[in-house]
Order: structure tokens, then sequence, then C-alpha cells
């Protein structure tokens, strides 16, 4: 079974640029979720999403960021524009059953480091 | 927002040492997940714990969860460099039904 796929994984932009982010869940998941991993620090949750509906977007600073799932399948996340206290790792998870009412096992995928100079 | 403090926050040991890592909070969590990270990955979980007072074990990995569901420990019994990594823990809310992470004890186990 193929995990959960991320591009690109590495990305290096220079402040107030933007930067997109894609992440691909695994088949038939229907709850996605972004986070943002600081050095140093764990993943913090930024939005989750239920098919194509956010669940959850309480902590996504939303006057730069947005993340879309239109088709309730792959989704991606941008920053626009960039500050040098994005640079963080963005990981995408995904679970088989809603998020909320239990805590089902995440997958995640490996992750898109981004370095904003 | 509901916090989960790790300790210690860096551990070095030699091959073939016992530890323990610690993950506490003042707040209760309906279940409590324990994940591995290894540099440029992200995030596998290792465990969820569920019941207070339960305990899980995985090979040489013993997962406790407090009595009142407020913190977990991980005891590693003869460490192998293979158990290198971020140890990460993460609470559900019981209200909410929200995850929340713990910043992790990053473990080094030198051969």
């Amino acid at each position: 079974e193929a995990g959960v796929a991320q591009s690109p994984r590495y990305k290096i932009i220079e402040k107030r640029q933007s930067v997109a982010f894609w992440c691909n869940p695994i088949s038939g998941h229907a709850t996605l979720y972004w986070y943002q991993q600081i050095l140093g620090q764990g993943p913090k949750l930024l939005i989750q999403f239920q098919n194509n509906g956010v669940v959850d977007d309480s902590q996504l600073p939303k006057d730069r960021f947005s993340a879309e799932r239109l088709k309730g399948v792959d989704s991606t996340l941008k920053i626009q524009p960039a500050k040098l206290e994005d640079s963080a790792v963005y990981l995408c998870a995904s679970t088989l059953g809603a998020g909320q009412g239990g805590l089902k096992t995440q997958y995640f995928g490996p992750g898109t480091r981004l370095l904003v100079l | 927002t509901q916090l989960l403090e790790q300790s210690p926050q860096f551990l070095s040991i030699q091959e073939g040492e016992n530890l323990t890592v610690y993950c506490n909070s003042s707040s209760v969590f309906s279940s409590l997940q324990w994940y591995r990270q290894e540099p440029g990955e992200g995030p596998v979980l290792l465990v969820t714990v569920v019941t207070g007072g339960e305990v899980k074990k995985l090979k040489r990995l013993t997962f406790q969860f407090g009595d009142a569901r407020k913190d977990s420990s991980l005891h590693i019994t003869a460490a192998q460099p293979g158990d290198t990594g971020l140890y990460l823990c993460a609470g559900e809310s019981p209200e909410a039904g929200k995850s929340t992470f713990g910043d992790g004890t990053t473990l080094t186990v030198k051969p």
C-alpha cells in the first residue's frame, strides 16, 4: 500500500515570495491533516479536512496561509507571502476515519522542508 | 489548549542501557499516542493507550498510561542504535476530540 506522498521535499524561497505544497493521502483515507513542525518542536496542527470540508483551521494563520482539498483526495497548502518564521517542515497526514470522537491512526508523509531567507 | 511536556528534551546513552522518557500534562486525555520520528521522515505511530493504568509492550518498549490519564511513560530496555530518533507523544482532548503533540525527546543510542 502506498503511503502519504508529499512534494516538493525541499524548498528554499526568499521572504515575501509565495510557495505551495502538495499532499496525496493514502487511498480511501477521508481525513487529511496539515502540520507545521518547527525545528526542536513537535508538530502543530494547521488544518484538518474531512473529505473536502474543513473540520478545524483554528490555528491556521489565515492572513497568509490557505489550504484546499477540492475533490476530497489530494490537497495543497499555500503560503503567501512567506515570512522568515515560516521556515519549518510541513507534514501531511491522513486517517481512514474521522478525527473527532476518537484518535485514529495518523499516517504521515515525509514532509516538505521549507527555508525562508 | 492542552499542553504536553516531554522530558528529558535530549538523551544520549550507550547501547545496552535502559531508559525512560516521560510525557506529562495537567489535563486529562481520552487517549495518548507515542510516535517515533527519524531524520527526514514523518512520525510513525508506535502505540495508542486508552485506559488509565494501561501498560502495553512492544518488544523492548514498554508504554504506560497514568491512572489519571494525564501522563505517560516510555521505557526502553537494552537500547540499540536503531532506537535513535525523536519520540513524540500526542494526546487527544476528550471534549474537542483534538490531538496535541509534545515537543519530543531526542534519543541518541551510541554503539
